[in-house]
Parts: structure tokens; C-alpha cells; sequence
């Protein structure tokens, strides 16, 4: 698609329970991002892809958190028993190149989560 | 590690006026640095970038940024402000060979008719 597509665009949760968020990234992107925006803040790395293989998982809160991307395109991050805390729009941002500095970025609209 | 400090959360100006958003870079290398708009209900957007080539850059919609090293900053103006400019804006730099971005908090930018 021309651009990045993020589902659902808004999410209820009741505490404890489990969610998937998706992200489509731009066709051919080889790089695949995850971020989480708190209200009032910017947005924090959570991990990266490249192709299907994750190289980097380090800002990932807890082991409550997963991410896959199985076949180097759609991805999709997981979140197993929700808390308030989680609360957050979670951004998917792609990119044509490796890591993104001479390609660029390209941010999805995101998916905003509220625990309840 | 590198970091980015927006020493504003809110700025204020009047339409037509000149814009300034002010960022403080730390980094243990040269970095690369970036500015973002966030419109509400939207993806955020590159105004511009710096990657050690003129500290000058120019971005768009009328948006530039100065890169001194002496001071470490990486200031964003316009000349003046459109209404349509109220957002949030993002200074950001380039994590390393993960390509992961690192964002500051975050400057609202109003503005006033």
C-alpha cells in the first residue's frame, strides 16, 4: 500500500486480558519498527526488525510483550495480560533500507490502547 | 548513548510570527538528528534532517534547522508561523546500528490568530 497501515486504530482492554496489534508496512520495507507513545510523551523504541529476523528486542517492557513479523512483511506485537500501564499508542514505523538513516521512515498512524 | 532534551514542552506564537523550537543533543559521536511533526490523529511526519552534511537544513513547509556543535543544538525556526503549524514537534536522534530513533518529550506548538 502507499503507506503504513496500523489495526485496530483504537482498542478497549479489560485488564488482564490479551491483545494483537497489527502493522502492515509499506511493501518491499525491509526495516519494521515498533514504538510506544505514552500520553504527553514521545514516542519510546520497543523493537526492530529486519526482514523476519528481530535484531533487536531491548526495549520491550516486559516479557509480557512479543513481537513477530514471521514472513518480513506484516508484524505484529502482542501484548498477554494487559495492565493500566499499557495504556499507550503503539507506532509501526518501516523503512527500505537497513536501518532507516538514508531512507528514511515512515510512520503508521498508530493503534491507540486503552486498559480498563 | 544519545539523547535529546526539547527545552520547551509549550511555545506560544501568533500567526505570522517567527517560530523557535529549541533542542539539546547528547551524543559520544557525530549524530544524526531529525525533526518531527505530529499532527493529532495522524502519523508523524519528517520536517527535516541532519546527517554531518550542512549544518543548515531546510525542510518543508518552510521549516529549518541549525546544527552547532559548540553548543550542542539543533533549533528548529520559521519565519513565520501558519495556523496550520500547530502540532507537536519531536526532536530526534539516530540511535545507532539498530536504526532505532530517540525522541524528546515533545514541544506543543500554538498557534494564536
Amino acid at each position: 500500500g502507499a503507506g503504513v497501515s496500523q489495526s485496530p486504530r483504537y482498542k478497549v482492554a479489560k485488564r488482564g486480558q490479551d491483545v494483537a496489534l497489527r502493522c502492515d508496512p509499506i511493501s518491499g520495507h525491509v526495516s519494521l519498527f515498533w514504538y510506544q507513545q505514552a500520553l504527553g510523551q514521545g514516542p519510546e523504541f520497543l523493537t526492530y526488525f529486519q526482514n523476519e529476523a528481530q535484531l533487536d528486542k531491548s526495549g520491550l517492557p516486559s516479557d509480557r510483550f512479543f513481537a513477530e513479523r514471521p514472513e518480513g512483511s506484516v508484524s505484529t506485537l502482542k501484548i498477554q495480560r494487559t495492565q493500566q500501564e499499557d495504556s499507550a499508542v503503539y507506532l509501526c514505523a518501516s523503512s527500505l533500507g537497513g536501518t532507516g538513516i538514508s531512507y528514511g521512515y515512515t510512520f503508521g498512524s498508530g493503534t491507540r490502547l486503552t486498559v480498563v | 548513548a544519545q539523547s535529546v532534551t526539547q527545552l520547551d514542552s509549550h511555545v506560544s506564537v501568533s500567526e505570522g510570527t517567527p517560530v523557535l523550537l529549541r533542542c539539546n543533543y547528547s551524543s559520544s559521536y557525530s549524530p544524526s538528528l531529525f525533526w518531527y511533526v505530529q499532527h493529532p490523529n495522524k502519523g508523524l511526519q519528517l520536517l527535516l534532517k541532519y546527517t554531518s552534511a550542512a549544518t543548515l537544513v531546510k525542510g518543508i513547509n518552510g521549516f529549518e534547522a541549525e546544527f552547532k556543535k559548540s553548543e550542542t543544538s539543533f533549533h528548529l525556526t520559521k519565519p513565520s508561523a501558519h495556523m496550520s503549524d500547530a502540532a507537536e514537534y519531536f526532536c530526534v536522534v539516530f540511535g545507532g546500528n539498530t536504526g532505532k530513533l530517540i525522541f524528546g518529550q515533545g514541544t506543543t506548538l500554538q498557534v494564536k490568530p
